[in-house]
């Protein structure tokens, strides 16, 4: 497609359940990185990668948050055994390299809410 | 560290009247600067970039930021607003170098153009 692409688009889950969120970026980006926005809130970083390799882990808030990217395309966010803290909405962006002048292209999230 | 400022959450202002969206920032070096808006349920669009060259930047759908050095000021204009416009606007910032290559992201600023 020709955008940045997430999914699922909404995803509700019990408490203590673990999810999966995917991120399809712009084909040919080598630079991919993870955000969550809380409610009425600003975003937040959480990983970047660039190609497969993760040089920006800084943003994770504990160690029930994990990701990977294969192949320099997919990645995949994974949150462990979910607290009801964990509710965001996660935004992936893809750039075409890592380059700081270049703009971020941004999916349109998935909805996570903890029950 | 870097962070931004957008001291106001909510901006109105009539349909036809100019606008502006107030941010301000800190970096520890030269910043790359970049407005992004959001509408509802969607992720974020670029909107316009500051990278070097000329302080006035013009962006897209006739907005354009003003960068000055001295005030560490980036905001947003139109010279006439659209009820289209009406969006959350988030102020970014990076830096030229280093390893970070996140954005760090202002808290957001509501704008509602008022018909």
């Amino acid at each position: 497609g020709a955008g940045v692409s997430q999914s699922p688009s909404n995803k509700v889950t019990e408490k203590g359940k673990d999810v999966e969120l995917r991120c399809d970026p712009i084909s040919g980006h080598t630079a991919l990185y993870w955000y969550r926005q809380r409610l009425g809130q600003g975003l937040e970083f959480l990983i970047y990668f660039q190609g497969n390799s993760a040089p920006d882990k800084s943003g994770l808030p504990s160690d029930r948050f994990s990701a990977e990217r294969t192949g320099e395309s997919v990645s995949t966010l994974t949150i462990q055994r979910t607290q009801q803290e964990d509710s965001a909405v996660y935004l992936c962006a893809s750039s075409q390299d890592g380059h700081s002048n270049q703009p971020q292209h941004f999916g349109d999230g998935t909805r996570l809410s903890i029950l | 560290a870097q962070s931004v400022a957008q001291p106001e959450d909510q901006v109105n202002v009539a349909e036809g009247n100019p606008l502006t969206v107030k941010c301000t920032y800190s970096v520890s070096g030269n910043p790359y600067l970049f407005w992004y808006v959001q509408y509802p349920n969607r992720g974020l669009q670029f909107l316009l970039k500051y990278i070097t060259g000329d302080n006035l930047v013009k962006g897209s759908y006739g907005f354009e930021a003003e960068f000055n050095k001295s005030q560490t000021s980036f905001h947003l204009k139109k010279p006439s607003a659209l009820v289209s416009d009406s969006a959350l606007y988030f102020c970014a910032v990076r830096l030229h170098s280093g390893s970070a290559r996140q954005l760090t992201f202002g808290s957001g600023t509501q704008l509602t153009v008022l018909p």
